[in-house]
């Protein structure tokens, strides 16, 4: 049974750097073809894909957010990150990671049940 | 990028009814490989989103027959036949084909 979930601090100022962490079971980002992507949505907005981080390291980000993203992994513990610097107000969003699956082109066929940011000074 | 538009922005349909959604993209969704990767997604209110359909017309695991997907190129569609309560929420496609990887702006469905 595969399962997500996403954890954060929940509320931050701007400038600071929002750090969260998806935990999840179920597959091993060790293993061929798979991968974690983080997505996010503001309260009763459309869906922005932010990051992906796949099995063999390699690394995507959406270039909208221009150098504010890193995704990182850690195997051992099945976990994946996201960090996003300087943060404003336009990042209040709730946070998805999703599994995705290349093998079977399972993209994001799996998602944690998000977390809710918000950026507030 | 590539844009993706849904139409309509939202659906009125009747328990029992069909629902049509489209989604074109700004650019064709071919990949180099030969696939297609457009996949459709709902968002039930106050949940996460759920994988439908993969790659134009595959419906994933545990989604019944009343979903299809179908299209190419730049052009999809999405139908739901005999709607139940439960398909009622917002519908999102999404392209990874290209990076970066976009999602459609979404279309609400609601009973009428």
């Amino acid at each position: 049974q595969v399962t997500l979930k996403e954890s954060g601090p929940g509320i931050l100022q701007p400038s600071q750097t929002l750090s969260l962490t998806c935990t999840f079971s179920g597959f091993s980002l060790s293993t061929y073809g798979m991968g974690v992507g983080w997505i996010r949505q503001p309260s009763g907005k459309g869906l922005e894909w932010l990051a992906n981080i796949w099995w063999d390291d390699d690394k995507y980000y959406n270039p909208s957010l221009k150098n504010r993203l890193t995704i990182s992994k850690d195997t051992s513990n099945n976990q994946a990150f996201l960090k996003i610097t300087n943060v404003d107000t336009a990042d209040t969003a709730t946070y998805y990671c999703a599994r995705i699956e290349v093998y079977y082109g399972f993209d994001f066929d799996y998602w944690g049940q998000g977390v809710m940011v918000t950026v507030s000074s | 990028d590539v844009v993706l538009t849904q139409t309509p922005v939202s659906l009125l349909i009747s328990l029992g009814g069909q629902a049509s959604i489209s989604c074109r993209s700004s650019q064709s969704l071919v990949h180099s490989n030969g696939n297609t990767y457009l996949h459709w997604y709902l968002q039930k209110p106050g949940q996460s989103p759920q994988l439908l359909i993969y790659q134009v017309s595959n419906r994933f695991s545990g989604i019944p027959d009343r979903f299809s997907g179908s299209g190419s190129g730049t052009d999809f569609t999405l139908k739901i036949s005999r709607v139940e309560p439960e398909d009622l929420g917002v519908y999102y496609c999404l392209q990874r084909t290209h990076n970066p990887w976009t999602f459609g702006g979404g279309t609400k469905l609601e009973l009428k």
